[in-house]
Parts: C-alpha cells; sequence; structure tokens
C-alpha cells in the first residue's frame, strides 16, 4: 500500500544534541509537510515543501531544519534540542490541485533527556 | 487569518448511538475546503471526511456525515451507530483555495470517547 512511512518511531536525545527525523512516501506526492504537536494539542505546521521548494512559517524557531534531497524522502534537524521540543513530530503529504487531503504518517515521539 | 474553534474538548457517548461533534471557523475567503480528521490514541492521523465550500450539499461517508451551514461558518461532524473503534481526538481543520500553498489550520480538537 502507498504510504507515508515517518522512522523511528520514537527518538530519544540529549538536551542540545543535534537530531535527525526522517519521513519517505510511497505515493509521489510533490507536497511534503513537517508538524510538531505538543500533548492535546492541535498540529503546528513548522514547514513543508512544494517539490523544491522551501517553505518556512514565519514562528518557526531557526533550531529547526529541514532538507528534501529527492520525491520521496523529507528531514526534519533539530540542531540543538531544548526540552521545549520534545513533542509528536509528523510528517504529511499532498498532491497539487490544490484542496486535496493531507496523508499522515504515524509520528516520531521525540524525548530530550 | 483564518481560525478554527472546536468549543468541545471532550464528548462521550454509547456505543451504536449519535453524535455530533461541533465546528465553527472564521475567514473572509468564498472559496476553500473543511476537513475532519481523526487520531486514534498514539495512532496515525487520518481523513474522515472532506467538503468544499462551493459545493452546498453535505459530504458523507458511510457512518460519517456533515451539517455544512456556510453562511453561518459552521462546519459539524455527525457519526451514527458509533463503535468502540471511533474513540479518537477529532480536528477540524481549514484550508483556503491557493495556488502556492496547501496550509491545513487545526481546531483545538474533540476528545470522543464511545462506551460499550
Amino acid at each position: 500500500d502507498a504510504m507515508v512511512i515517518q522512522n523511528p518511531r520514537y527518538q530519544v536525545t540529549q538536551f542540545g544534541k543535534p537530531v535527525t527525523l526522517s519521513c519517505s512516501q510511497t505515493l509521489n506526492h510533490n507536497v511534503m509537510y513537517w508538524y510538531q504537536q505538543k500533548s492535546s494539542q492541535a498540529p503546528k505546521l513548522l514547514f513543508h515543501y512544494y517539490d523544491k521548494d522551501f517553505n518556512n512559517e514565519a514562528d518557526t524557531p531557526d533550531n529547526f531544519q529541514s532538507r528534501r534531497p529527492n520525491t520521496s524522502f523529507c528531514f526534519l534537524d533539530i540542531r540543538s534540542p531544548g526540552l521545549g521540543d520534545a513533542a509528536m513530530y509528523l510528517c504529511a503529504t499532498s498532491t497539487r490541485p490544490t484542496g486535496q487531503p493531507q496523508h499522515f504518517g504515524d509520528g516520531t515521539r521525540l524525548s530530550i533527556l | 487569518a483564518q481560525t478554527v474553534t472546536q468549543s468541545q474538548p471532550e464528548m462521550s457517548v454509547q456505543e451504536a448511538e449519535t453524535v455530533t461533534l461541533s465546528c465553527t471557523y472564521d475567514t473572509s475567503e468564498n472559496n476553500y475546503y473543511l476537513f475532519w480528521y481523526k487520531q486514534p490514541p498514539s495512532r496515525q492521523m487520518i481523513l474522515v471526511i472532506r467538503q468544499e465550500a462551493y459545493k452546498q450539499q453535505n459530504a458523507t461517508e458511510n457512518r460519517f456525515s456533515v451539517n455544512f451551514q456556510k453562511a453561518a461558518k459552521s462546519f459539524s461532524l455527525k457519526i451514527s451507530d458509533s463503535q468502540l473503534g471511533d474513540t479518537a481526538m477529532y480536528f477540524c481543520a481549514f484550508m483556503k483555495h491557493e495556488t502556492t500553498t496547501d496550509k491545513l489550520i487545526f481546531g483545538t480538537g474533540t476528545r470522543l470517547q464511545v462506551f460499550p
């Protein structure tokens, strides 16, 4: 089945130690999104790629970066994680034309020690 | 800026009964899309139903239907014949019709518990 896969499901890192979360998709969608979701809250969009075009949300901290080396893969890099970055990180994809639903992965739960 | 409001943080319903989750939104746009997403505990967020604002007919998907009132900016979700597997967090979401971005604006969610 075509899907969005996030690895790992659970990630533990130390305060200040860089961490990378990965997302892959077999849907061949041209848009990929990264969301941060804290406990019992709505997902918050960090950034998205439309093909290779990167779009950062205005309030996304500089600590968060992303790479999309090809259509299938997208990475979320957190350069110096703080305790406040502990959250579920969701990857989603969609296709154009506009108005299409987003397809989500299972998420990666990030813990900071 | 668009906002989405879900005024019911938690709801509960007995199995086989019907429940309605509320959602209101604020926008000056005329062309947009509305979604309900379901996020079961520790599981992936999945699409429940999608509505195009320029279509007056309410969307339905099996036991799930919406009551879309464009003038009132209301988009409620009705779940009929509730099942234990419907227990989840439900998010209402808005998407503006745009060519440059497909940004979803989520509400704060309603936690639905279905009891046997």
